[in-house]
């Protein structure tokens, strides 16, 4: 078991260039979580997904964002016309349910805006 | 979601006990104790989860008194692998929200 794999480990991007951000989940894993994290600050948690769903987006910024996970395939984080506020350590999880146990979290997608 | 305040750093020397305190005073009744560890460059890893009294694993344990208000981790015989980031959060059984709080954290440095 591979656990959580997030490609690519770093994404450079230009202003104004569009990043998307890939997590495959554990296997057997059906609920995914998508978190940010600042550089010496704490997670913060952007959206949570099940296969097709978002379950909770209360952590998303309005605008630029937007998250899937498709019946087949990776969950994907998209951000449009990144700016560089955008930098930053995008860290995966997966879990066998939305409570019980841990949260199994991948080695996340370091993004960098130039 | 109940917020958790833990201690911002602490030092220790390798070969002794670390006991890292969260503070949830508005815990509901029914959320869970979940601990993480996190390195640099790295996503967090769960260490060890509990509800009440103490929970034990192969790396820590876990120590709730009876009104829940508080947690402590404990770490047995640290060594400077263990240098770490330690995240305290709590977390309720069911509904839609899946998602975890993770506050800044407990910075532990471990010395020779």
């Amino acid at each position: 078991n591979a656990g959580v794999m997030q490609n690519p480990r770093h994404l450079v991007r230009r202003r104004g260039q569009e990043a998307r951000l890939r997590c495959s989940p554990m296997k057997g894993h059906s609920h995914v979580y998508w978190y940010r994290q600042l550089p010496e600050e704490g997670l913060k948690f952007m959206v949570y997904l099940q296969k097709e769903n978002i379950i909770d987006e209360s952590g998303m910024p309005k605008e630029r964002f937007s998250a899937e996970f498709p019946k087949e395939g990776p969950s994907i984080l998209r951000i449009q016309q990144v700016v560089r506020g955008d930098s930053a350590a995008y860290f995966c999880a997966s879990s066998l349910d939305s409570f019980l146990g841990g949260y199994t979290f991948g080695s996340g997608t370091r993004l960098t805006v130039v | 979601l109940a917020k958790t305040t833990q201690p911002i750093s602490m030092d220790s020397y390798e070969g002794q006990e670390v006991n890292i305190t969260c503070s949830h005073n508005n815990i509901a009744t029914n959320d869970y104790i979940t601990w993480y560890q996190q390195f640099p460059s790295q996503g967090p890893r769960f260490i060890i989860q509990g509800y009440k009294t103490k929970v034990t694993n192969e790396v820590a344990s876990l120590f709730i008194p009876a009104d829940r208000k508080s947690s402590t981790l404990s770490l047995p015989r640290v060594s400077l692998s263990d240098t770490a980031v330690y995240y305290c959060l709590v977390k309720g059984y069911g509904g839609s929200q899946g998602n975890l709080i993770f506050g800044k954290g407990t910075k532990l440095s471990v010395k020779p």
